[in-house]
């Protein structure tokens, strides 16, 4: 398998422009997250989807980010209008979880993707 | 709220000592602790993944160690080489939750 795969790898925006971050998980795997890295703020939770379905956006800043999930390969992260402040690495991940009660499931993270927004 | 604490935050050593990096948790209700390396600009690759009903985890010159009831793990790098040189992120997923929280990291440098 290929592992996460997020494109693209590198962007460089105006503020007040739309940017859109995409994800492909691995195969298989059932859950997918959304972190954001900063030097300040470390890793942080954006989003979780099980199942396609989002389960937890309490760590979506505000009304400005979105993330979609159509179907079980395929989820985007949507910042509109984007600002200095979003500045920072954007990670996905996936997992397989085979019932909530297991805990034996493994992260994989994607390469990420460095945004800046000037 | 979960709290993940990662001590020390940065660490310099010569090739070839032993290592113990530390995580400490604030809810000791969990489901597993996650071991993860980052390389500079890379994204997270794990380590080790300890299940609550575990008390460690060994890879190669890894092994991680788990006790719930002081909330606390640790990360022992036996002989430690340059090529061990990243940052050491832990995770915490815990009890009914799906979401693990992270530490802020141990930036380790290992110099020949």
């Amino acid at each position: 398998d290929a592992g996460v795969i997020q494109s693209p790898r590198h962007e460089v925006t105006e503020m007040g422009q739309e940017v859109t971050l995409r994800c492909k998980p691995i195969s298989g795997h059932n859950s997918l997250f959304w972190y954001r890295q900063t030097m300040m703020r470390g890793l942080e939770l954006l989003i979780y989807f099980n199942n396609n379905v989002p389960i937890d956006d309490s760590g979506m800043p505000e009304d400005r980010f979105s993330a979609k999930m159509p179907n079980a390969s395929f989820s985007t992260l949507k910042i509109q209008p984007s600002e200095p402040r979003d500045s920072a690495v954007y990670f996905c991940a996936s997992s397989r979880y085979p019932s909530w009660l297991d805990g034996g499931e493994t992260q994989y993270f994607g390469p990420g993707t460095r945004l800046l927004v000037l | 709220k979960q709290e993940v604490t990662q001590i020390p935050a940065a660490l310099s050593v010569p090739e070839g000592e032993n290592l113990v990096l530390n995580c400490s948790f604030t809810d000791s209700a969990i489901y597993n602790l996650q071991w993860f390396r980052q390389d500079p600009g890379k994204g997270l690759t794990s380590l080790l993944l300890i299940q609550s009903s575990q008390r460690e985890q060994t890879s190669g010159r890894l092994n991680a160690s788990l006790d719930k009831s002081s909330g606390r793990s640790t990360l022992y790098i036996a002989a430690s080489q340059p090529g061990d040189s990243a940052t050491y992120l832990c995770a915490v997923r815990g009890g009914g939750s799906y979401i693990p929280t992270f530490g802020r990291g141990t930036s380790l440098i290992v110099h020949p």
